[in-house]
């Protein structure tokens, strides 16, 4: 079994629509939670990140993390044509007490979105 | 354009064969990470240098091996090639030593085809 759960759908929206993508890991010790963005040919680009549980937001989009569930939301809003791409969530672990890290990030297998106009 | 720059875009080679992948990062970054993404095993983390040295290692199998050179351009060489290697290669860099906030930033990606 996978270190990260995300189900690859793929998602297919009406614009305007608010779309939720999700994965759930089974690592506790995993601290820092990402949302990745791939468009087609491309490579990843970084949406959000967040640390710990809550929600964090940024404009249209919202990271949300529950801990005690392992589980971490990618919330679109208001979803538009140019959020159709492949949404990866990535994690990685705390290695000690300065909250450091080394950067391995673990990655989902990734959502294939797609906002039809 | 993330200022990663990955060359050659694709690669088309026999099984048996060794070849190199080329990353040059984003100017200032001193880390650099090379992913495997496949469409079984989604992206994986192979490998990271820091201003030269190796920090850390993921499931790199023994036949790939890499290097970040003094300019801190890195290179990621598989030999004896299978079917199963080929992917999309991608190289990452970062500003400092990895982390949280270290955000990375990845190439386009080499697209590697072992016939």
């Amino acid at each position: 079994q996978k270190e990260v759960e995300q189900d690859p759908g793929p998602l297919s929206v009406p614009e305007g629509a608010i779309v939720s993508l999700n994965c759930t890991y089974s690592n506790s010790a995993f601290q820092y939670f990402m949302w990745y963005r791939q468009y087609s040919r491309k490579g990843p680009e970084l949406l959000m990140y967040t640390y710990s549980s809550g929600n964090k937001e940024d404009g249209r989009f919202t990271a949300q993390v529950d801990k005690s569930s392992k589980y971490i939301s990618l919330f679109i809003r208001d979803s538009q044509p140019s959020d159709s791409a492949t949404y990866l969530c990535a994690m990685d672990l705390n290695l000690g007490a300065g909250g450091t890290s080394y950067g391995k990030l673990t990655f989902g297998q990734g959502t294939i979105l797609t906002v039809h106009p | 354009d993330s200022g990663v720059t990955q060359t050659p875009k694709h690669l088309i080679t026999a099984t048996g064969q060794r070849v190199t992948l080329r990353c040059s990062p984003r100017s200032g970054d001193l880390s650099v990470y090379w992913y495997q993404q496949s469409l079984d095993q989604g992206l994986q983390f192979l490998i990271q240098y820091y201003n030269g040295e190796e920090r850390a290692k993921g499931n790199i199998l023994e036949r790939f091996s890499a290097q970040q050179f003094p300019d801190l351009h890195s290179e990621l060489n598989l030999s004896s090639l299978e079917l199963g290697d080929s992917a999309l290669y991608f190289c990452a860099s970062s500003i400092r030593t990895g982390g949280f906030t270290d955000t990375q930033y990845f190439g386009p990606g080499t697209r590697l085809t072992v016939l």
